[in-house]
């Protein structure tokens, strides 16, 4: 089955530390997004990539980084720079390199961190 | 800067009523328009994708309309059943400079259908 997968599906962190979660895709989609939804928030975008080895900052970039290393794969660590990273994180991907191509959207990661 | 208004925020209906789900955006240079449907703790399914050129869509007893030129569209939902309690968000493609696009979305609006 093509579809994106994200693990771990809920995530534990004590404050100060990085953390990386996962985001794979089997779609052979160029394009890849991670956002960010908290309660009674829309969906914001916080990285995204139209091809490998280049990625754009999306509008809430702070504290987190991106690699994509493979086409397959787009990884977002969120560091001890984000100041509120308790979140739902949800990744996304779309055939063409810009996004008026539709988006699918993986299951989704809730960080939490204490 | 795009901003996406989704009206209501809630919405409680009793089963078998049709249902009208409304989104505004603000800058009609859009290229597309997207319904999605998320339930809780979930990812977001995609329903229903109009085109800028488009006027509607359909799929099933989901019927969505565009009004680029006002800035609005309508997710109408007949027949609603229990399976259909979820949150719909709605979200534009805009472009966003340097060749990029970028997809803005609304709040979403929760929608209860009642047995």
């Amino acid at each position: 089955d093509g579809g994106i997968t994200q693990s771990p599906k809920y995530l534990f962190r004590k404050e100060g530390q990085n953390v990386t979660l996962s985001c794979e895709q089997n779609l052979n989609h160029d394009a890849m997004y991670w956002y960010r939804q908290d309660p009674g928030q829309g969906l914001r975008l916080i990285y995204y990539s139209q091809i490998v080895n280049d990625f754009q900052k999306g509008d809430i970039a702070e504290g987190y980084s991106v690699s994509r290393e493979k086409k397959e794969s787009f990884p977002l660590t969120v560091t001890s720079a984000q100041k509120n990273p308790t979140a739902f994180y949800l990744c996304a991907s779309s055939i063409g390199p810009d996004t008026s191509y539709e988006q699918y959207f993986g299951p989704g990661t809730r960080l939490t961190v204490t | 800067k795009q901003e996406v208004t989704q009206i209501p925020a809630a919405l409680s209906v009793p089963e078998g009523e049709n249902l009208v789900l409304n989104c505004s955006f603000t800058d009609s240079a859009i290229y597309n328009l997207q319904w999605f449907r998320q339930d809780p703790g979930k990812g977001l399914t995609s329903l229903l994708l109009i085109q800028s050129s488009q006027r509607e869509q359909t799929s099933g007893r989901l019927n969505a309309s565009l009004d680029k030129s006002s800035g609005r569209s309508t997710l109408y939902i007949a027949a609603s059943q229990p399976g259909d309690s979820a949150t719909y968000l709605c979200a534009v493609t805009s472009y966003s400079g340097a060749g990029s696009y970028q997809l803005t979305f609304g709040k979403g609006t929760k929608l209860s259908v009642i047995p």
